[in-house]
């Protein structure tokens, strides 16, 4: 059964940093990309970032580039989402989900941590 | 970016019934396009992708249809456990985009 646990959410101030964690188990995770998906209160969901099976290319929409960095840790089967200078609106629910191929479809989601960014 | 416009955002449907959701994209996406289900205190579930083909465990009462810029996510005889929202997502092309999603309501 594939589990995926994401955790590192909570408050922060605008401005500062938080990074979060995905531990993924139940599928071969060095074969797979891996993304993070947000979703704001209310809101719909939005792709964040997107890392290889190797780690060597990573992908983000303009929204996040500069300010997050994704990363692996194959041996570990564990994601990484480092998130900086974080503004109000990066406040969401953030979920972690594998992908074949990028771009393509999640088959799979965590159950999401919250990132709540206010002072 | 392509623009992923789903309709309606919400919807009322009595179990038994047959409900039909829209998703346009602002450009031709071939059939590269998923649809998911999302509720509350469960983790989203992938429904169809590649536009029609069913994930495996997806019931037959749901189903895709469509190509190009306009998709349809079919779901008949609906059961009770279908009341959700439901997102479409086009992987055509980065970035990665999702319809606002649409609402499916108990009448």
């Amino acid at each position: 059964e594939v589990q995926l646990v994401e955790s590192g959410g909570g408050l922060v101030q605008p401005g500062r940093s938080l990074k979060l964690s995905c531990a993924a188990s139940g599928f071969t995770f060095s074969n797979y990309y891996m993304a993070w998906v947000r979703q704001a209160p209310k809101k719909g969901l939005e792709w964040v970032a997107t890392i290889s099976t190797s780690g060597s290319r990573t992908y983000y929409p303009d929204s996040v580039k500069g300010r997050f960095t994704i990363s692996r840790d194959n041996a570990k089967s564990s994601l990484y989402l480092q998130m900086n200078s974080l503004k109000s609106e990066d406040t969401a629910t953030y979920y972690c989900a594998p992908h074949r191929t990028h771009p393509g479809w999640f088959a799979y989601w965590g159950q999401g941590t919250l990132v709540t960014v206010s002072s | 970016d392509v623009q992923m416009t789903q309709s309606p955002s919400y919807l009322a449907a009595s179990p038994g019934e047959s409900v039909f959701i829209s998703c346009k994209a602002s450009k031709s996406i071939s059939n590269y396009l998923a649809w998911y289900q999302q509720k509350p205190g469960e983790a989203n579930k992938l429904l169809i992708y590649s536009g029609s083909t069913l994930q495996s465990g997806t019931p037959s009462r749901f189903s895709g249809s469509g190509s190009g810029t306009d998709f349809t996510l079919t779901i008949r005889n609906l059961e009770p456990e279908d009341f959700a929202v439901y997102y479409c997502q086009q992987y055509y092309e980065k970035p990665l985009t999702f319809g606002s999603g649409t609402k499916l309501e108990i009448k």
